[in-house]
């Protein structure tokens, strides 16, 4: 699976909204981007994934470029219980394939 | 409602025994997970099982074991092999394609 590169921490205020980058320039064609989030002492919760359409659902958007090397979460109005850690992940969507997790970015949302 | 169920919460065992955590899913799955978590650290994969009967080693399989008797349940065992067994342990279940991984709320492993 590609690796990918993500900021360490990032801060955002109550209301704006919150983008994400991640990048993954090694990342092959049968590769999906998928997004997790982790708040504190809970399990990963799954939020968005895409291969190369943007795609947008109840929680986020997901916006790929068309080189496919890098994309950005988009929290639109972000709240305060939107603080945790967001995972990038890029795996191949056949089988059960493991998924593997950085070190992810640490999201504050401050009021 | 569908989901996944590890318990106990939280656990604390003396140094030197074994210890297993459990994990239940009721999402008729086919793949369970087991990672492990350190303070401010990401998940590291433990081991992984496919189908019932079979599972792989993953990145730090080493101190531990599991088991894959039914599709349901797929539990860890904490062994005194482990060095540093004190840990927060997570397992996760995915079809074989899909939107990803459900996770459970994790088991939080305290050795003294």
């Amino acid at each position: 699976d590609a690796k990918t590169t993500q900021p360490t921490s990032m801060d955002c205020a109550e209301g704006r909204a919150a983008n994400l980058p991640c990048n993954h320039s090694t990342i092959s064609g049968n590769e999906y981007v998928y997004w997790y989030r982790q708040i504190h002492s809970q399990g990963p919760q799954y939020i968005i994934h895409g291969l190369k359409n943007n795609e947008t659902n109840e929680m986020a958007s997901l916006i790929i470029t068309e080189d496919r090397k890098s994309s950005t979460l988009i929290l639109p109005h972000a709240t305060l219980r939107d603080t945790a850690v967001y995972y990038c992940i890029v795996r191949v969507d056949q089988g059960a394939q493991k998924l593997v997790f950085g070190q992810g970015t640490r999201l504050t949302i401050n009021p | 409602d569908g989901g996944i169920t590890q318990s106990p919460k939280y656990l604390f065992r003396k140094e030197g025994q074994n210890v297993t955590l459990s994990c239940e899913q009721n999402l008729n799955h086919d793949a369970m997970y087991w990672y492990r978590q350190d303070p401010g650290q990401g998940l590291r994969l433990i081991y992984y099982s496919q189908i019932v009967n079979d599972f792989q080693k993953g990145d730090i399989a080493e101190g531990y074991s599991v088991s894959r008797e039914k599709k349901e349940s797929f539990p860890l065992t904490v062994t005194s092999a482990q060095k540093n067994p004190t840990a927060f342990y997570l397992c996760a279940s995915s079809i074989e394609t899909g939107y990803g991984y459900t996770f459970g709320s994790g088991t939080r492993l305290t050795v003294v």
